[in-house]
């Protein structure tokens, strides 16, 4: 099974400013989530996009998907300290295919 | 339960001991994963459970990794002889079947002395 590459592995930003990490995969998909993780612990889902979307939102996060090109970016806006965290893509090929995760970016948002 | 539930949050465990950890999911769902992470590193799938199917063991990393799942409620991962290279953060996370996201327990953080 796939596994998504995401970039940057590491970014810092300065507060307010947006940032945007994007998730690249080899073969099609039924779906594609983010999640959040802090601490090293559980992490939070965050959105699903599907395959036939291009773009999706909820709150500061804006993410789109490229079917053609099997990439998307999460876009968080405005970013705030309590961003700080580590953010992965995860790829569903559908079915009873387990999810699988890409490799994390690691954001540090500064006050 | 409102989330996902995992026991004990922390294990300090002597090598060549055998330990068991465990993962209430929410209910309902039918899919139940298990994920290993190293410290600053990605997920490592370990194995998953759907439904009344055969799981998918195809990420236990040796023989001494093994997880049982009763019906569609709680779950066992047990490492046999531990070694220190087991070390890490065990992640259960369930899901209803079909597209949907996960949901994450806190995970097991399992050291080996």
């Amino acid at each position: 099974s796939q596994q998504g590459e995401e970039d940057p592995q590491a970014l810092s930003i300065q507060e307010g400013e947006n940032a945007t990490m994007n998730c690249s995969y080899k073969t099609s998909i039924n779906n594609l989530q983010w999640y959040r993780q802090n601490s090293g612990r559980g992490l939070v889902h965050l959105i699903l996009i599907r395959s036939n979307e291009r773009e999706k939102h909820s709150g500061r996060l804006r993410v789109t998907l490229d079917t053609s090109k099997k990439s998307s970016s999460l876009l968080i806006t405005a970013s705030r300290a309590a961003d700080t965290a580590s953010y992965f893509c995860a790829l569903d090929s559908g079915g009873y295919q387990k999810v699988t995760f890409g490799t994390g970016t690691k954001l540090q948002v500064i006050p | 339960g409102a989330g996902v539930s995992q026991s004990p949050s922390n294990k300090v465990t002597e090598k060549g001991k055998d330990v068991e950890l465990r993962c209430d999911p929410i209910s309902g769902h039918t899919a139940l994963y298990w994920y290993r992470q190293r410290l600053g590193q990605g997920l490592e799938f370990l194995i998953y459970f759907q439904g009344n199917s055969a799981p998918d063991k195809s990420g236990l990393p040796s023989d001494r990794f093994s997880a049982e799942r009763t019906g569609e409620s709680v779950s066992t991962l047990t490492i046999q002889r531990t070694q220190q290279e087991d070390s890490a953060v065990y992640l259960c996370a369930s899901s209803l079947a079909g597209p949907s996201g996960y949901t994450f327990g806190s995970g097991t953080r399992l050291t080996v002395v």
